[in-house]
Parts: C-alpha cells; sequence; structure tokens
C-alpha cells in the first residue's frame, strides 16, 4: 500500500545553518505530496505542496521538488531561523484523496 | 483568512463514556475529513465524508465511531464508548474539493480517556 518514510528526529541544527528533511513515498500512480508544520501545541499547517513530477513547491523559504525517479520529496531550506522549530510532516494524497502522513521529523533550532 | 474550528480544544472522559467532537469546516468545502494522532506517533486518517455519506474510512473507524453533518455547518465525531487507547489529538480537515486536495486542517481537539 501506499507510504511516506521519513528521516528520524530530532534535527538540531543552529540559526542560519541549512536544512534537509529526508522524505521517500511509496505510491502506485501519481500521487500529490505536501509538507505540513506542527507549532508547539497548534494544528497542522500546509506549508507547501507538488502536484506532479519535477514540480517545485516552496514557502517561507522552504523548498522541494517531487522527484519521481527517486520517489522523494525532500524539504529544504537555506538558512533556518529559532522560529522554523517545529514538527514536520510529509504526506501524500493517494487515489482517494485521504491523507497519508509520515512519522514526523522535529526540528529545534538553537540561536 | 477563513479557517476550520473545533471544539473542545481539551475533552477528558471516563472510559466507556461516549463523546462528541466538534468542527466547523470552512464554509464553501465540500469534503470533511477526521484524522487522529497518537501521542509521539504519525497523523492517521480516520475517515473522509461528502454529500452526507462516508466515502472512505479506515480500519481503526470500527462500530464505536460516526460522523455525522447535522445541520450544514457542524462536522461531528462521535465515539460511543470510548477506550483508553482512543486518547489522541483528533483533527477535523476540509477542501473544497477532492481534486483541489488541499485539505485545511482545524487545530485538533486532544482527547484524554481515563
Amino acid at each position: 500500500g501506499n507510504s511516506v518514510t521519513q528521516m528520524e528526529g530530532p534535527v538540531t541544527l543552529s540559526e542560519e545553518a541549512f536544512l534537509t528533511i529526508n522524505c521517500t513515498y511509496t505510491a502506485t500512480g501519481y500521487p500529490s505530496l505536501f509538507w505540513y508544520v506542527q507549532y508547539p501545541g497548534e494544528g497542522l499547517q500546509l506549508l507547501l505542496k507538488a502536484t506532479k513530477a519535477d514540480d517545485k513547491g516552496s514557502n517561507k523559504g522552504f523548498e522541494a521538488t517531487y522527484r519521481k525517479e527517486t520517489t522523494s520529496f525532500h524539504l529544504e531550506k537555506g538558512s533556518v531561523q529559532v522560529s522554523d522549530s517545529a514538527v514536520y510532516f510529509c504526506a501524500l494524497s493517494d487515489s482517494s484523496y485521504k491523507l497519508i502522513f509520515g512519522s514526523g521529523t522535529r526540528l529545534l533550532v538553537r540561536p | 483568512e477563513p479557517e476550520v474550528t473545533q471544539t473542545p480544544s481539551h475533552q477528558v472522559t471516563q472510559m466507556g463514556q461516549e463523546v462528541i467532537l466538534r468542527c466547523v469546516p470552512i464554509s464553501n468545502h465540500l469534503y470533511f475529513y477526521w484524522y487522529r494522532q497518537i501521542l509521539g506517533q504519525k497523523v492517521e486518517f480516520l475517515v473522509s465524508f461528502y454529500n452526507n455519506e462516508i466515502s472512505e474510512k479506515s480500519e481503526i473507524f470500527d462500530d464505536q465511531f460516526s460522523v455525522e453533518r447535522p445541520d450544514g455547518s457542524n462536522f461531528t465525531l462521535k465515539i460511543r464508548s470510548t477506550k483508553l487507547e482512543d486518547s489522541a489529538m483528533y483533527f477535523c480537515a476540509s477542501t473544497p474539493s477532492a481534486v483541489t486536495d488541499t485539505q485545511y486542517f482545524g487545530p485538533g481537539t486532544r482527547l484524554t480517556v481515563l
């Protein structure tokens, strides 16, 4: 069945460091791919999405490219801030449109 | 900006009791979902709902669970007889159409079963 695998956390970085959070997926067909972010005590917010191969989603300095050949959708940011500390979830939308989430990666950014 | 809202933010209940979690989706949205997140685990799909009926449900969504859209604005999740393992954060989500497929989530209801 469809699934999403994310790198284990927590990821701890200093402010202004480069961020990569790996995400790979298994799916039949051509799912849409998403990154959601969950700040402490809050719900899930859509960070970015990509709907077809080679699409790049971007928002707030974060980027991810839909790579069909490697079935990946890695999240990157060139320079993280303390305010980026949160849990990041990779997800795919399958043919029935429900979201299938990865296990989440906690990011801690230190000043 | 329109938001999905959920009430209550935290519900504490005794095992075996019935609970109803409430959600108000964004007003022009047509597809509704419930997900849950057990503490420290991944977010899991429970059920999707469209045109006043369930579109799909997961194996988690057994006979103890039901959903309803009673009045055209609220979307509720009922657990008839809660178990300890139902303790989780429950998220409601909505989307204007299935094709759009960007789901907008509410802030969640934390359910604690004692």
